[in-house]
């Protein structure tokens, strides 16, 4: 089993639309949770990050961790095109640096 | 700021070949890290280093050696490649907090081809 598991996609949906993206992770030691974004032949940027459960919001994306069930999302609400891109999760324990990261889920938003 | 560089950009490797490939930054950061990647398969992290002299090995470190004798410097090397290190490879950094998000800043890839 996978530490981190992402469904690849790929995700097309219309501009406007409310976007889900989903994680599911086995080891319960993670505490941090990330979101990383990366456009197309570009290295990843991180886009959200968030410590234990709980949500957390910036502009039209919130992040949501749900410890109990182990279950990372991130939500996008009206969606762009400019938000067509590949979205990473990424999870890490105590020890800083080493990130497990998800498959990516490939995302496209067309006008 | 150029952040981090990673050069070549494009490379064709023949089967048992050997390369560097080249990660600097100028961010001062203490960390940095290999990875590749392949599609659908996420970022694998193949080595890191805290710091100047210490590296160690993740998740596939087979068929690479690295090196750090600088904090700006982080190369890898691949010795008799082979097909099954085609592939995206890509180099980040990091500072060490102590608290705050794992921000880690990637280059711009290497897409390698072993034929």
């Amino acid at each position: 089993q996978k530490e981190v598991e992402q469904d690849p996609g790929p995700l097309s949906v219309p501009e406007g639309a409310i976007v889900s993206l989903n994680c599911t992770y086995s080891n319960s030691a993670f505490q941090y949770f990330m979101w990383y974004r990366q456009y197309s032949r570009k290295g990843p940027e991180l886009l959200m990050y968030t410590y234990s459960s709980g949500n957390k919001e910036d502009g039209r994306f919130t992040a949501q961790v749900d410890k109990s069930s182990k279950y990372i999302s991130l939500f996008i609400r009206d969606s762009q095109p400019s938000d067509s891109a590949t979205y990473l999760c990424a999870t890490r324990g105590t020890s800083y640096g080493k990130l497990t990261f998800g498959q990516g889920t490939i995302l496209t938003v067309h006008p | 700021n150029a952040g981090v560089t990673q050069t070549p950009k494009f490379r064709i490797l023949k089967i048992g070949q050997s390369m560097t490939l080249q990660c600097t930054q100028d961010m001062n950061h203490n960390y940095m890290y290999w990875y590749r990647q392949d599609p659908g398969m996420g970022l694998k992290l193949i080595y890191y280093s805290v710091g100047a002299g210490i590296t160690d090995k993740g998740e596939v470190p087979n068929g690479y050696n690295v090196s750090r004798s600088t904090t700006e410097d982080f190369p890898l090397r691949l010795e008799l490649a082979a097909p099954s290190q085609t592939s995206v490879y890509f180099c980040a950094s990091s500072p060490r907090l102590a608290v705050g998000p794992d921000t880690q800043y990637f280059g711009p890839g290497t897409r390698l081809t072993v034929l």
